[in-house]
């Protein structure tokens, strides 16, 4: 499967733990964009990183929250000190470059219990 | 206000009905359109790409952008039962780098 992995699918954490989730591009791909689709909304970006860069982390809640696309291996997106409002689903996408189409990843879903 | 406006529905329609799906937006700014369709627990799908004003058909599915307007659509012809998802119309302009900014999606339910 070529496309773009996501993993782990689902996740569950208690209230402050951390959350590690896993993106990795489709072949050939160096963009990665992080969105989050909290129930009955549609999805927010939170981050663009390029390998070893963040471009744009606009969307990233001030704490708590960070990511990284090193220069081997996945990107990660980083949760630490979990609270239930973090419950969503995670979609990472990306893109072989600037202003090119982005395709999406299954997503992970995080429960915060 | 949102800068992108979708009603959530549900639109439920007979099998072989026309469909029709609409986004607002208020910033001038987008310039690239997208659809994305997303089964229920998956991750969205692209469905079409459109920059500025005008149409564009593939198969089944026709896109158009109204840019004076601000109003996007999207029609699904002869609909299946496996066309019901939820659309997400998506919106990209250079002041916002390349990060989309998303509808909040429709529901659609085609019945058999």
């Amino acid at each position: 499967n070529a496309g773009v992995m996501q993993n782990p699918r689902h996740l569950v954490r208690r209230r402050g733990q951390e959350a590690r989730l896993r993106c990795s591009p489709m072949k050939g791909h160096s963009h990665v964009y992080w969105y989050r689709q909290l129930p009955e909304e549609g999805l927010k970006f939170m981050v663009y990183l390029q390998k070893e860069n963040i471009i744009d982390e606009s969307g990233m809640p001030k704490e708590r929250f960070s990511a990284e696309f090193p220069k081997e291996g996945p990107s990660i997106l980083r949760i630490q000190q979990v609270v239930r409002g973090d419950s969503a689903a995670y979609f990472c996408a990306s893109s072989g470059g600037l202003q090119e189409t982005q395709y999406f990843g299954p997503g992970t879903r995080l429960l915060v219990l | 206000q949102k800068e992108v406006e979708q009603d959530p529905g549900p639109l439920s329609v007979p099998e072989g009905a026309i469909v029709s799906l609409n986004c607002t937006y208020s910033n001038s700014a987008f310039q690239y359109f997208m659809w994305y369709r997303q089964y229920s627990r998956k991750g969205p799908e692209l469905l079409m790409y459109t920059y500025s004003s005008g149409n564009k058909e593939d198969g089944r599915f026709t896109a158009q952008v109204d840019k004076s307007s601000k109003y996007i659509s999207l029609f699904i012809r002869d609909s299946q039962p496996s066309d019901s998802a939820t659309y997400l119309c998506a919106m990209r302009g250079l002041e916002y780098g390349n990060k989309l900014v998303f509808g909040a999606g429709t529901i659609l339910r085609v019945k058999s």
